[in-house]
């Protein structure tokens, strides 16, 4: 089955430690995502690559850094920059088809 | 102001219909959606129409879109309780998708 995988599914994470999540996709899918989910916020875009080794800030960048290594893999790492990292994050890569988002199952991160 | 505005929160009984109303701001978007999700989970798309259309129609679910008003909508026919989610409208000028916040539905037996 085509999809995206996310791992962590639970993170936890003492103040002042940086934290890694994974996002691998088989979909063959250029464009990745990743937002970040807070309750009553809907979705804020963190950062997004349309292709290998190029990827661009989003609109809550600051203390989070990505990678695209790779076309299948675009991981996330929350910095201890970032002020209040508790929260739900979403990858996701987008098909050339009607341009439709395929989500992962989403990286609940808690600082404790 | 936001560029997807939806309201938070809609109950409906159970058998009755639902309507999530959304209104978007970029009328270059070629496509309009709408994405599904459950507790805990990532989100799944459910429609999208294109955007030259009007009405697009598929099983229990009817997508309505004014482009003079930037207004699109969701009908949930014969809504059930394993309706009960949050509903995300989207719009995607330039290729980077915008979510609206999110409509709660809550569906009472």
């Amino acid at each position: 089955d085509g999809g995206i995988t996310q791992s962590p599914k639970y993170l936890f994470r003492k103040e002042g430690q940086n934290v890694t999540l994974s996002c691998e996709q088989n979909l063959n899918h250029d464009a990745m995502y990743w937002y970040r989910q807070d309750p009553g916020q809907g979705l804020r875009l963190i950062y997004y690559s349309q292709i290998v080794n190029d990827f661009q800030k989003g609109d809550i960048a600051e203390g989070y850094s990505v990678s695209r290594e790779k076309k299948e893999s675009f991981p996330l790492t929350v910095t201890s920059a970032q002020k209040n990292p508790t929260a739900f994050y979403l990858c996701a890569a987008r098909g050339s088809g009607a341009n439709v988002l395929t989500f992962g199952a989403g990286s609940r991160l808690t600082v404790l | 102001g936001e560029d997807v505005e939806q309201s938070l929160f809609l109950s409906v009984r159970e058998g009755d219909s639902s309507v999530i109303n959304c209104t978007y701001t970029d009328s270059s978007s070629t496509y309009l959606y709408w994405y599904k999700q459950e507790p805990g989970a990532g989100l799944q798309l459910l429609t999208y129409i294109f955007s030259n259309m009007d009405m697009k129609q598929d099983q229990r679910l009817t997508v309505l879109l004014n482009k003079k008003d930037k207004h699109l909508s969701l009908r949930i026919a014969d809504t059930q309780t394993g309706d009960s989610a949050i509903y995300f409208c989207a719009e995607t000028p330039s290729y980077i998708p915008t979510f609206g916040r999110g409509t709660s539905l809550i569906v009472h037996p």
